[in-house]
């Protein structure tokens, strides 16, 4: 079945770039989209259709994918930014929903 | 307000049933495909299931890890999302989600987004 792989955990300091990677076989090929989870909240899109961003979402949010990885960009990170961050895609032959494992970001 | 409300959880002894609700408000809930995701304490987002709607027969996919246990249905009359968990294990303690397949291109598509999530229900199965 399709699967795809995020780092457990990401650190950044303030006001520097962070970067999330989703390693997948042909992501590039597929729509990847991100969520953004706070402890005790329920998860937030922040990215869809690979780079687009829902209203609401800074422009600091930003994104990729291309060949086997999708990528997403926190410019300038807040303290705000530190959260759980989750890739999603579709398996289109299975016909399911596929979640990377999440990656835990800290703003240190 | 656009809004997802999950309702239903509570603590249930291994092989027993429960029955999840999610109440839509805001939205033409009958357009959007609907789907279960989710999250073992301390864990991350597992995908359920989805409901398709009327226009796709209402049919549905489900995780092999819970397929032929849990059934997922709908009622668009009511604006309401349902997952009829049965033959609960331990493994299937976790915060359930609701959450809603966006319509980003003016059709429902299988590999869109979630835009809108519930705030969860917890499920423990204990004994």
């Amino acid at each position: 079945s399709y699967e795809v792989t995020q780092p457990p955990s990401v650190s950044v300091s303030p006001g520097q770039t962070a970067s999330i990677t989703c390693s997948g076989d042909k992501l590039g090929d597929r729509f990847a989209c991100w969520y953004q989870q706070k402890p005790g909240q329920s998860p937030v899109l922040v990215i869809y259709q690979d780079t687009k961003r829902p209203s609401g979402i800074p422009e600091r949010f930003s994104a990729s994918n291309s060949g086997n990885t999708a990528t997403l960009t926190i410019s300038g990170t807040q303290a705000m930014d530190e959260a759980d961050y989750y890739c999603q895609t579709w398996d289109n032959r299975q016909s399911k929903v596929v979640f990377g494992g999440g990656t835990k970001l800290t703003v240190l | 307000e656009v809004q997802l409300v999950d309702s239903g959880g509570g603590l249930v002894q291994p092989g027993g049933s429960l029955r999840l609700s999610c109440a839509a408000s805001g939205f033409t809930f009958s357009d959007h495909y609907m789907d279960w995701v989710r999250q073992a304490p301390g864990k991350g987002l597992e995908w359920v299931g989805r409901t398709r709607n009327k226009a796709n027969s209402y049919t549905t996919e489900y995780a092999a890890s819970v397929k032929g246990r849990f059934t997922i249905s709908r009622d668009d009359s009511k604006s309401s999302l349902y997952l009829q968990m049965n033959s609960l294990k331990t493994e299937d303690t976790a915060v359930y989600y609701c959450a809603r397949v966006g319509i980003f291109t003016g059709y429902p598509a299988e590999d869109d987004a979630f835009d809108i999530w519930g705030q969860g229900t917890m499920v423990t199965v204990s004994s």
